[in-house]
């Protein structure tokens, strides 16, 4: 199993981004899969997963601002961001699981929030 | 949401000693199926996390024996019998019962 995230980018607040997570091993359509973030020098916030039956759930931190989807053709999975805030800073990692635990982890991108 | 606590958060261990690492929630992980899932993991500087024990006791593959989980209910321990240079990192404890799962803060091991 290869998790491969990208997108991470410097961006201001009140912008958008999309990270992608390109997997291997895996079919993305048929398990669990989630994004987890690590705020610099900080713990863990598991922040979305989207079921293989297309369930999505997410953190209160990121509800309404966030969405992950994927594209089965591609076996990617996403995460779009929008009205970012300072506070959303981290790396993002792209994971498999979602029930109960995590088995796989990507390498994480990181995201920075700034003016 | 359940908040996850851990202690000592920074542990400092000779070559060679044991170490042990306690992860507590405010409420009870057993699940309705009545297992318990409450995960740990291993961070080691610069890398993503690495899960090591799942549904409290079973140890991933290839994660030496000299890790080992206990615990029930709400109280947990994370073991390492003789801590190895390699050992150096952060743990974290997750709890995979309800959702949000939720992470504990962390616990860094370091060398004496």
């Amino acid at each position: 199993v290869q998790l491969v995230e990208s997108g991470g980018a410097l961006v201001q607040p009140g912008g958008s981004l999309r990270l992608s997570c390109e997997a291997s091993g895996l079919i993305v359509s048929e398990t669990y899969m989630s994004w987890v973030r690590q705020a610099p020098g900080k713990g863990l916030e598991w922040i979305s997963v989207i079921y293989g039956g297309g369930n999505t759930y997410y953190a209160a931190s990121v509800r309404g601002r966030f969405d992950v989807s994927r594209d089965n053709t591609k076996n990617t999975l996403y995460l779009q961001m929008k009205s970012l805030r300072v506070e959303d800073t981290a790396v993002y990692y792209c994971a498999r699981g979602g029930w109960s635990t995590i088995d796989h982890w990507g390498q994480g991108t990181p995201v920075t929030v700034s003016s | 949401d359940i908040l996850m606590t851990q202690s000592p958060l920074s542990l400092s261990v000779t070559l060679g000693q044991p170490a042990s690492i306690s992860c507590r929630s405010n409420q009870s992980l057993v699940y309705s199926d009545g297992n318990t899932y409450l995960n740990w993991f291993q961070q080691r500087p610069g890398q993503s996390p690495r899960r090591l024990i799942y549904q409290v006791s079973d140890r991933d593959s290839g994660v030496p024996d000299r890790f080992s989980g206990s615990g029930s209910g709400t109280d947990f321990t994370l073991r390492i019998s003789r801590v190895e240079v390699e050992d150096v990192a952060i743990y974290f404890c997750m709890q995979g019962t309800r959702w949000p799962f939720t992470f504990g803060p962390g616990t860094t091991v370091d060398i004496k």
